[in-house]
């Protein structure tokens, strides 16, 4: 049990529509970071959230947008699904220094 | 931007020998995180390192922190198959308060039984 709980685990979707996927961080974690693994890549960083703002940004287009509820859960959602979209969406909470992230098992994108 | 790169990308050992991935950054890094993340799966929390020159052991995995704070090193003593999957190094930008990391590409080992 990874303790950040992301769904779905698998998502196919077509060229031009839009996405939202789900995280909901371990229990007393209130930061929440998105992170897109490309296959045979290293996770690159989206966004990151805290107490409901995104606090920073990623080298990612407008097109990557997110959200965070009163409870810590997350919504990433993507907008005019590219291709190159395609990756695993992992979320990540962090419980303060020195402990890491702990992430969550991922949702796998498929852009078709 | 700051860069974090990951030597070799793969690396093939028979089991019961020594494994070694070397980290190295464009710029000096507060800290340096190392993950694993098995085929197939989320990238796990191995460590973290903080001061210049630190070294820390977990069993047979014994990891390194540079004296310049730029390079990082992860050595592995008589592999096995559990050993399997991709390792990668992570730090934060200079200056970065938020807990953004940024990855290398990561090292991929195998093990053959």
């Amino acid at each position: 049990d990874a303790g950040v709980t992301q769904s779905p685990t698998h998502l196919i979707k077509t060229r031009g529509q839009q996405v939202t996927l789900r995280c909901s961080p371990k229990s007393g974690h209130d930061t929440v970071s998105w992170y897109q693994q490309a296959l045979g890549q290293g996770p690159q960083f989206i966004f990151q959230y805290y107490e409901e703002e995104e606090r920073q940004r990623g080298n990612f287009p407008d097109r990557f947008s997110g959200h965070q509820f009163p409870n810590y859960s997350s919504e990433l959602n993507v907008n005019a699904l590219l291709l190159g979209d395609s990756a695993l969406y992992l979320c990540a909470s962090d419980p303060g220094q020195g402990l890491g992230y702990t992430f969550g098992s991922g949702t796998r994108l498929t852009v078709v | 931007g700051q860069q974090v790169m990951q030597i070799p990308q793969y690396q093939h050992v028979q089991e019961g020998e020594d494994f070694t991935t070397y980290c190295n950054s464009s710029t000096t890094l507060s800290n340096i995180q190392w993950y694993k993340q098995r085929p197939g799966g989320h990238p796990v929390f191995l460590i973290q390192l903080v001061k210049s020159g630190e070294v820390k052991k977990q069993k047979r995995l014994t990891f390194q922190f540079g004296e310049a704070k730029k390079n990082s090193s992860l050595h592995i003593t008589a592999t096995q198959t559990t050993d399997v999957g991709t390792y990668f190094c992570a730090g934060p930008p200079r200056a970065s308060n938020t807990g953004k990391l940024i990855f290398g590409q990561g090292t991929t080992l195998q093990v053959k039984p």
